[in-house]
């Protein structure tokens, strides 16, 4: 299996719900990148982990913790979410940060009751 | 405010004509950007990158080009092909912590 996997690829959850989303990469990549698109609305960076290690939180409200167990794996887990978390979640990996191309799984659409 | 804005949200072409994309941007600091290509429940792919050290790059039939006083970037896709039809993205690169700031992309139709 190769490039960056994302599950499950469609979530539907309550506002009450705890659930995560996952994202590994086979690409033997450092960096690892969760993004939010809401309808509409560009791409929108929501944290960025290099070496395992948080380097970005574009503001994202404290409802959404991501971790990074290792430089292949990425979740995202979810907390007591609003229904304008309602989006699509894509996970991106890259060599390093810096000028090197993301490459993007397919998301997860998520559906907040 | 949009720091990355695609003015165009459509554009269809005829097969084997050109198609030029459209991305301006707001930061003359900004030196390093991507264009991307999304199909429908698909992440998107890359496609190509410029920095902003060239004012042309290549790549087979897409060509981005870059204008550095008008903060301003196209992408050229000739001979477009009806497999071209999708939605394409400009980011730019902005700072060291690799974060990427998108436009609203263009979704381009190629007919045959």
């Amino acid at each position: 299996e190769t490039g960056v996997t994302q599950t499950p690829r469609h979530l539907v959850m309550g506002m009450t719900n705890k659930k995560s989303l996952k994202c590994e990469q086979h690409l033997g990549h450092n960096a690892m990148y969760w993004y939010k698109q809401s309808a509409k609305k560009p791409l929108e960076l929501m944290f960025v982990y290099n070496f395992k290690e948080q380097t970005e939180n574009n503001s994202v409200p404290s409802r959404f913790s991501p971790e990074c167990p290792n430089s292949s794996h990425l979740f995202l887990h979810l907390h007591t979410l609003q229904p304008e978390d309602s989006a699509l979640y894509l996970c991106a990996s890259s060599q390093e940060t810096g000028r090197q191309p993301q490459h993007f799984g397919d998301g997860t659409r998520l559906s907040i009751l | 405010d949009q720091q990355v804005k695609q003015n165009s949200p459509s554009l269809s072409v005829q097969e084997g004509r050109i198609s030029i994309l459209n991305c301006d941007y707001t930061n003359s600091m900004f030196d390093y950007f991507l264009w991307y290509k999304k199909y429908p429940a698909e992440g998107p792919t890359f496609l190509i990158s410029i920095s902003s050290i060239k004012d042309k790059n290549e790549d087979g039939r897409f060509t981005v080009f870059l204008n550095k006083s008008a903060k301003h970037l196209s992408l050229h896709i000739v001979p477009s092909q009806p497999g071209d039809s999708a939605v394409y993205f400009c980011a730019v690169l902005s700072g060291n912590t690799g974060k990427l700031i998108f436009g609203q992309g263009t979704t381009l139709q190629v007919k045959p």
